[in-house]
């Protein structure tokens, strides 16, 4: 089975730096996705990371341990506009099409 | 390139009553998903395909039909509506071209069953 968590809700104020965290279980694993969804919008595509390590783009960064089942979302000089949720979702083995999707992390970013 | 569009952007049901949901794409990908989202469950997969004619269940597959009659379009279907389907639908497609599946999302449809 697949166990994705992430904390439910974050604040943080324009201009900060701030980490959101995903840890999982899962009977197999690929890689990891981000993805951002606005309120009332589709969800739109992050980052992916399928080795150890740090892939940074732009203002956003993602990070992934595979021997710890952890991933976090690193979003610097935090904007207004960065006000979304946060969806972690894992990709199973290699040649399966599906991903299972963490419940999200609301983040509040404020003046 | 229009992406994924989904049609109706909204819809009202009374119980009991049967409704398609209609995911069209134009990337030529050859998966494609459905799945609903409610508040504090996150996105759950309904159905999926990996190409035309072929379906798969999801997670939560109870209440729902799909067809996957050209490679394009993928429906989903409601033959009983009830209330607990009250959610918002997103289909998503992708291609594993790229050696990973990005997947592209519609905008949405919010149906409300009464």
């Amino acid at each position: 089975g697949q166990n994705i968590d992430q904390p439910t809700e974050m604040t943080a104020t324009e201009g900060a730096i701030v980490q959101i965290n995903c840890t999982y279980q899962t009977s197999g694993f690929n890689g990891l996705f981000w993805y951002q969804q606005h309120a009332g919008e589709a969800p739109t595509f992050l980052s992916y990371n399928v080795l150890d390590g740090l892939e940074e783009k732009g203002r956003f960064s993602s990070f992934l341990s595979r021997s710890k089942g952890y991933s976090y979302l690193l979003l610097k000089e935090l904007q207004m506009k960065d006000s979304a949720s946060y969806l972690c979702a894992v990709s199973p083995v290699s040649g399966y099409s599906t991903l299972t999707f963490g419940k999200g992390t609301m983040l509040l970013v404020s003046p | 390139n229009a992406g994924v569009t989904q049609t109706p952007k909204f819809r009202v049901l009374k119980t009991g009553q049967s409704m398609t949901l209609l995911c069209a794409q134009d990337m030529n990908h050859e998966y494609m998903y459905w799945y609903r989202q409610d508040p504090g469950m996150g996105l759950r997969l309904i159905h999926y395909s990996v190409g035309e004619g072929t379906t798969a269940k999801g997670e939560v597959p109870d209440g729902y039909n799909v067809s996957r009659l050209k490679k394009q379009n993928f429906l989903l279907g409601l033959e009983s509506a009830a209330p607990s389907q009250t959610s918002v639908y997103f289909c998503a497609s992708t291609s594993l071209a790229g050696g990973y599946n990005e997947q592209f999302f519609g905008p949405g449809t919010r149906l409300t069953v009464l």
